[in-house]
């Protein structure tokens, strides 16, 4: 099984900074899928084949990476991206969720 | 426009069995590269896929959980399900369903709203 592992866990960033978020896996995978949950909603599909923004995603959301490190990119806070974001592979079965990082507005 | 939504039994004691119930609409499962699969969530921790099932009738499995799942369709009606068997405690979570479509790497691009689960004796 291929074990995601996201940092930070929590973070807090001011509007208009910078944030990145990392997603690191065990074995190297093709791509990396990311999945934005705020509070009591279920998932959403964001950042899909490591780059690609989902419908309706705000440009100043971006991913990179590639083997077994990735990461995703805001390149400038808004207080509607407080939440939790999840990476996911499904390159290899089973497939698996990081552990999730929670962003938080300062 | 595709929704997915979920029903099945709210509360359970441990060592039933649990049934869920996926209804959809916006796609059909009978299209070539298409999958359902179940993810689950305990209360304020991560996800966990669970299983799929595809178009071509294709199944997968999370093997810290196999012996205790199956996964089914009916094509038909546009319904998928989950039984897992033997439950206890540590399976109380919301679960959810959501449709994989064709792609490079598996992922899921539509979920439906959840459905709550408590295993409680």
């Amino acid at each position: 099984e291929i074990v995601l592992t996201q940092s930070p866990t929590t973070m807090a960033a001011s509007p208009g900074e910078k944030v990145t978020l990392t997603c690191r896996a065990s074995s190297s995978v093709s791509y990396m899928h990311w999945y934005q949950q705020r509070s009591g909603t279920s998932p959403k599909l964001w950042i899909y084949e490591t780059s690609k923004l989902a419908s309706g995603v705000p440009n100043r959301f971006s991913g990179s990476g590639s083997g077994t490190s990735y990461s995703l990119t805001i390149n400038s806070m808004e207080t509607e991206d407080a939440a939790t974001y999840y990476c996911q592979q499904g390159s290899s079965y089973p497939w698996t969720f990081g552990g999730g990082t929670k962003l938080e507005l300062k | 426009q595709v929704t997915l939504k979920e029903s099945g039994t709210g509360i359970l004691q441990p060592s039933q069995a649990l049934s869920l119930t996926c209804s959809f609409s916006g796609f059909s499962l009978s299209t070539t590269g298409i999958c359902v699969s179940w993810i689950r969530q305990p209360s304020g921790k991560g996800l966990e896929w669970l299983a799929d099932i595809c178009w071509d009738d294709g199944k997968g499995y999370n093997p810290s959980l196999k012996n205790r799942l199956s996964i089914s369709k009916d094509t038909s009606n546009n319904q998928a399900f989950l039984k897992i068997t033997s439950v206890d405690t540590a399976d109380t979570a919301t679960y959810y369903c959501a449709r994989s479509p064709f792609t490079i790497a598996a992922m899921w691009d539509y979920w439906g709203q959840g459905v709550m689960v408590t295993v409680s004796s």
